[in-house]
């Protein structure tokens, strides 16, 4: 099993432009969220997703959208990059209501 | 939102030693916990879970302590070593619901 994948590793964007993050799991888990890191701050929860084509928002949902039209799948799009959106962002996966599986994250700088 | 928190952001042992990190937690409907280690560029790696039924759990080197009654966990690392040197965060569920809430972290360095 690879776990959680993420891609891209890193990523620079300049304000206003877009841009999806891409994590896939091959767990056949069914709970999948995406988080972001700030220094000083622990994870955020930002969307979750409890199964294919559902998903719900988090504690900071404003300025992402996600959606879940497979298991596997649970890309976040960036609409319009703001600085403050600089951030190291992690998918998660798990089954029930057991530990997550974090993927390697994203590190996204917005210029 | 949940307040998770640890005691002290930086901890320094020497190799060999006992580690013991702290996490304060606010909800007392918080029944599952979890320690996590992130080593620097990595992703949170799970460590130990706890239920809020028990109060100690162990793994290989690793102990769990869960005092409810003063809403405290702690991560015990026994015979530490250079490997260990990592921020570690401790993670509260509420009430089986779906959102975890997490601690900002202990940078522990193990001194050689």
């Amino acid at each position: 099993n690879a776990g959680v994948t993420q891609t891209p590793k890193f990523q620079v964007l300049k304000t206003g432009q877009s841009m999806t993050l891409q994590c896939a799991q091959d767990m056949n888990h069914e709970y999948m969220s995406w988080y972001r890191q700030d220094p000083g701050m622990g994870l955020r929860l930002i969307h979750y997703s409890v199964g294919a084509g559902i998903t719900d928002q988090g504690e900071v949902p404003n300025g992402y959208n996600v959606s879940r039209s497979t298991t596997e799948d649970f890309p976040l799009r960036l609409l319009s990059a703001a600085p403050s959106q600089t951030s190291v962002y992690f998918c998660a996966s798990r089954k029930g209501y057991n530990e997550q599986f974090f993927g390697p994250g994203t590190r996204l700088t917005v210029l | 939102g949940e307040s998770v928190g640890l005691h002290l952001p930086t901890l320094s042992v020497q190799e060999g030693d006992n580690s013991i990190i702290n996490c304060a937690y606010s909800n007392s409907a918080s029944d599952y916990f979890i320690w996590y280690k992130q080593e620097s560029g990595k992703g949170p790696q799970f460590i130990i879970d706890i239920r809020s039924n028990m109060d100690k759990r162990q793994g290989q080197r690793v102990t769990v302590l869960l005092n409810k009654t003063v809403k405290h966990l702690s991560l015990q690392i026994a015979a530490t070593q250079p490997g260990d040197s990592a921020v570690y965060f401790c993670a509260e569920r509420v009430n089986t619901g779906n959102q975890f809430y997490f601690g900002t972290g202990t940078s522990l360095t193990v001194i050689p």
